[in-house]
């Protein structure tokens, strides 16, 4: 079991807007500005696409955003496109002595 | 254009050792952090470890704390992963991804597949 929870699956439509959640607990989520999320296509090695809960790195299109309330963070992806499909992780910051927690990912699928 | 490359993986006994690297190009590999990442097949990923830019800080994954131990060589922009005592649950893909800090890697290896099986 994942210290970070995350829906199985998301699906939209070409053109559509999803959000992923991602929740977490007051020793991490809740605790820090540390949120992250990351794209994985199969087969490939992930890519970071938000940082520090909201910022994006250089390349990242700006149809993806991050957002936080409380314990739960969110990633959304505005404007679906087929190239979007893969797999999205979050990650935290934590309190404990493993300094990093994954969410289990979610698949997306565009229909 | 940052690269990073990793070796060393294959198939180990339980109870055996191995040693992975990740050779790093394309940026001054000594002003940052690194993390190393896994993913068991058909599974999620894991945090194993990070190193800061000067060894100074070293974190590890309460799963591997005591088995494994991450190093680095700045003069050969390299990053190394020693792993004992290895179980078969450490097989998966090992990652080596440079740090943004600890919390999150902003550029990945294609990764090396560690299988621990008897």
């Amino acid at each position: 079991q994942s210290a970070l929870t995350q829906p199985a699956s998301v699906s939209g439509s070409p053109g559509q807007s999803i959000t992923i959640s991602c929740t977490g607990t007051s020793s991490d989520v809740g605790d820090y500005n540390f949120v992250s999320w990351y794209q994985q296509h199969p087969g490939k090695a992930p890519k970071l696409m938000i940082f520090d809960v909201s910022n994006r790195p250089s390349g990242v299109s700006n149809r993806f955003s991050g957002s936080k309330s409380g314990n739960t963070a969110s990633l959304t992806i505005s404007g679906l496109q087929t190239e979007d499909e893969a797999d999205y992780y979050c990650s935290s910051y934590t309190t404990s002595t493993t300094k990093v927690v994954f969410g289990g990912g979610t698949k997306l699928t565009v229909l | 254009e940052v690269q990073l490359v990793e070796s060393g993986g294959g198939l180990v006994q339980p109870g055996g050792s191995l040693r992975l690297s990740c050779v790093a190009s394309g940026f001054t590999f000594n002003h940052y952090n690194m993390n190393w990442v896994r993913q068991a097949p058909g599974k999620g990923l894991e945090w194993v470890s990070y190193i800061s830019s000067g060894s100074s800080t070293i974190y590890y994954a309460d799963s591997v704390k005591g088995r494994f131990t991450i190093s680095r060589d700045n003069a050969k922009n390299s990053l190394f992963l020693q792993m004992n005592s290895l179980r078969d649950e450490d097989t998966a893909v090992y990652y080596c991804a440079r740090g943004v800090g600890p919390r999150a890697s902003d550029y990945w290896g294609q990764g090396t597949l560690v299988t621990v099986s008897s």
